[in-house]
């Protein structure tokens, strides 16, 4: 069974302070794994996906399949960061259905 | 584009009484998908389909919960009967040949 796992629901840190947010899943096969980001008032969105292997405002996040993880770190927080994170995982090419972690609520403190 | 659309935004509605959510997605997207979230469980798929046929619908609660998408441009989330633990966000969102989902703003239901 396809499952993601976000084990901090709330997470509060100092502005310019490093910030990881945990994530791990279970998937026998392959999986894709991505991080959706939603700020205040704005809609549920792609922050990055494992495939691309960039950096998206200052994120990034590498698949480890040993430990079965794809935690998102940024080195110095800024207070726009400030959000609900969902990592999410699909089995197959095409990302046709994604499962979720159920998200943890990012705080940035000035 | 205004992105994927749905409606209401908003929704109080009694035990009992019939709801019926609404999806827009965008223009060009072969896919869309529901999805409800709550507290407790965060957030489920409930169904998908791709050119409006629905593949997935293994995340579906209930009976009581039934999708369709009689067209490319528009889809409906029916709950019939309602009852107050369907209480929650249901989002839509679509995608097209990419696998970038993108959501709408999302549907608040309150069943009391």
């Amino acid at each position: 069974a396809q499952r993601v796992t976000q084990p901090e629901k709330l997470l509060s840190v100092f502005k310019g302070a490093p910030v990881e947010l945990k994530c791990n899943y279970s998937y026998s096969g392959s999986p894709e794994l991505f991080w959706y980001v939603q700020y205040s008032r704005q809609r549920l969105q792609l922050l990055l996906r494992h495939i691309s292997r960039e950096s998206i405002k200052g994120f990034t996040a590498d698949l480890n399949k040993g430990e079965t993880s794809f935690h998102l770190k940024k080195p110095f927080a800024q207070e726009e960061d400030s959000a609900m994170y969902y990592c999410a995982l699909s089995g197959h090419q095409g990302a046709q259905k994604l499962v979720f972690g159920q998200g943890t609520r990012l705080t940035i403190n000035p | 584009d205004a992105g994927v659309i749905q409606s209401p935004r908003h929704e109080v509605t009694e035990m009992g009484q019939e709801v019926t959510l609404r999806c827009k997605p965008i223009s060009g997207h072969n896919s869309l998908f529901w999805y409800r979230q709550t507290m407790m469980r965060g957030l489920e798929l409930l169904i998908y389909f791709n050119n409006n046929v629905p593949i997935d619908d293994s995340g579906m609660p209930e009976d009581r919960f039934s999708a369709k998408m009689p067209n490319a441009s528009f889809s409906t989330l029916k709950i019939q009967p309602s009852e107050p633990r369907d209480s929650a966000v249901y989002f839509c969102a679509s995608s097209g040949l990419g696998d970038e989902q993108f959501f709408g703003p999302g549907t608040r239901l309150t069943v009391l």
